[in-house]
């Protein structure tokens, strides 16, 4: 059973349509919800971390949100350039600092 | 650039051979992990580093597959006797700080193996 579950698989957007993705995790224990983002052939980038449940973290037209079991990343107004797949990883307390990702979701803007 | 490197970017290989993956990480980051990534998946963890200490590794680890971390700085990633189901994604990755600190990604190495 995956530990980690984004939604959804794909998504495709006109350019200014907002959506949300999601990342809903099936452990207890969190000590770190991240997003990345990760475009074709490349490594994926840091976004934001979330520690506890209501927290919020910004970065231009992203906004990372956290509940008790699941995370959505909020995109507004979005554009081409924000085509990418963004994955969400979890890390648990109980010693292993392995971050544990999602399948990611495909995120297409078309102008 | 202080980011995480990895070497080659990318790579052909015949089936059979054996292949050597390289990634530096940021230069104060004690934790090194290694995953791979094939198309449409997420990282699929493989092995982890703190300093030269090899802590952790996945059951998915084939014994063809090998990494090491000498004086806890860069580490090696080693591929023998190259599968066609081995062709992925290498990513490299590396954290400092406590237990939530988030982890930076290299480019990655692409492996084809024919």
């Amino acid at each position: 059973e995956d530990q980690v579950t984004q939604s959804p698989e794909a998504l495709r957007l006109q350019e200014g349509e907002s959506s949300s993705l999601n990342c809903s995790y099936t452990v207890s224990g969190l000590r770190g919800l991240f997003w990345y983002r990760q475009d074709p052939g490349k490594g994926p980038e840091f976004l934001f971390t979330l520690y506890s449940a209501g927290e919020e973290k910004e970065k231009e037209r992203l906004k990372a949100t956290l509940t008790k079991k699941e995370s959505f990343l909020h995109i507004t107004a979005p554009k081409p350039e924000d085509s990418a797949t963004y994955l969400c990883a979890v890390r648990l307390s109980g010693g292993s600092y392995i971050p544990t990702f999602g399948r990611g979701t495909s995120l297409i803007v078309h102008p | 650039d202080t980011g995480v490197s990895q070497n080659p970017r990318h790579k052909i290989t015949k089936r059979g051979q054996n292949v050597t993956f390289r990634c530096d990480p940021i230069s104060e980051h004690n934790r090194l992990y290694w995953y791979r990534q094939t198309l449409g998946q997420g990282p699929e963890f493989l092995t982890y580093f703190q300093n030269e200490a090899q802590l952790e590794k996945s059951r998915l680890l084939s014994d063809r597959f090998s990494a090491e971390r000498p004086k806890g700085s860069f580490s090696t990633l080693e591929i023998q006797r190259t599968e066609q189901g081995d062709s992925a994604m290498y990513l490299c990755a590396s954290s400092g700080g406590g237990a939530g600190a988030e982890a930076f990604f290299g480019q990655g190495t692409r492996l084809t193996v024919v």
